[in-house]
């Protein structure tokens, strides 16, 4: 079954300093992956995807991440953190239907000053 | 609209209560997905539609939940008897692809807390 698992569920870092959220994906179809980030009582912002083409994809806010086949991994970083990248952000593939999305359980973003 | 707008914002019922949350996709979209949200978790799946098929109902947890696209634009979710567990955000989304591969647009979602 298709499943997504984000490493570490609270990552906290220094402002200006490398931010790395790490998911894997186990997918038994070509995957689509999805960042998305989540304000306080907000809905879901979607940050950046991969479809097909280039592995290192760049998103909105200086984000970006790597397709990684081998690893199955998708991870999300950005070089130097600002404190408004305070937020939850979630990762997620397209389910083997294609009819869906699945997330991860998220992971809780903090910077400290 | 320029956004996909849900209804109410937050829902407060008493077990038992029927509830029905609304969700206004962005015009034109094809695709529109109910999940569920529970407090610290990622969205779960709860249904699909595309226009007013509902194509996938497999998330929905319980013969309580009931869910509607009557017209292809406006959707209801409808939780029956509502129980404590039921509690969470209702997130809606839509997309103008019949597929997911493209990411979806999100609503601000509804609170729904059971007392």
């Amino acid at each position: 079954a298709q499943s997504v698992t984000q490493l570490g569920s609270h990552v906290s870092v220094s402002e200006g300093a490398l931010v790395l959220l790490r998911c894997n994906y186990s997918s038994s179809v070509p995957p689509y992956l999805f960042w998305y980030v989540q304000y306080p009582n907000q809905g879901l912002q979607l940050l950046l995807k991969y479809t097909t083409g280039a592995t290192l994809v760049k998103g909105i806010n200086g984000f970006e991440a790597e397709f990684k086949k081998s690893e199955t991994s998708f991870h999300l970083t950005k070089p130097s953190a600002h404190m408004s990248d305070a937020a939850e952000y979630f990762c997620a593939s397209r389910g083997s239907s294609a009819s869906k999305i699945i997330f991860g359980s998220g992971t809780r973003l903090s910077i400290r000053p | 609209g320029a956004g996909v707008s849900q209804s109410p914002r937050y829902k407060v019922a008493k077990r038992g209560q029927d509830v029905a949350l609304r969700c206004d996709p962005i015009s034109g979209h094809v695709s529109l997905f109910w999940y569920q949200q529970a407090l610290g978790q990622g969205p779960e799946f709860l249904t699909y539609f595309q226009n007013e098929a509902q194509l996938d109902k497999s998330g929905l947890p319980s013969d309580r939940f009931f869910a509607e696209r009557p017209e292809g634009s406006v959707s209801t979710l409808k939780i029956q008897r509502t129980q404590q567990e039921d509690s969470a955000v209702y997130l809606c989304a839509s997309t103008r692809e019949g597929t997911s591969n493209y990411g979806y647009t999100f609503g601000s979602g509804t609170r729904l807390t059971v007392v």
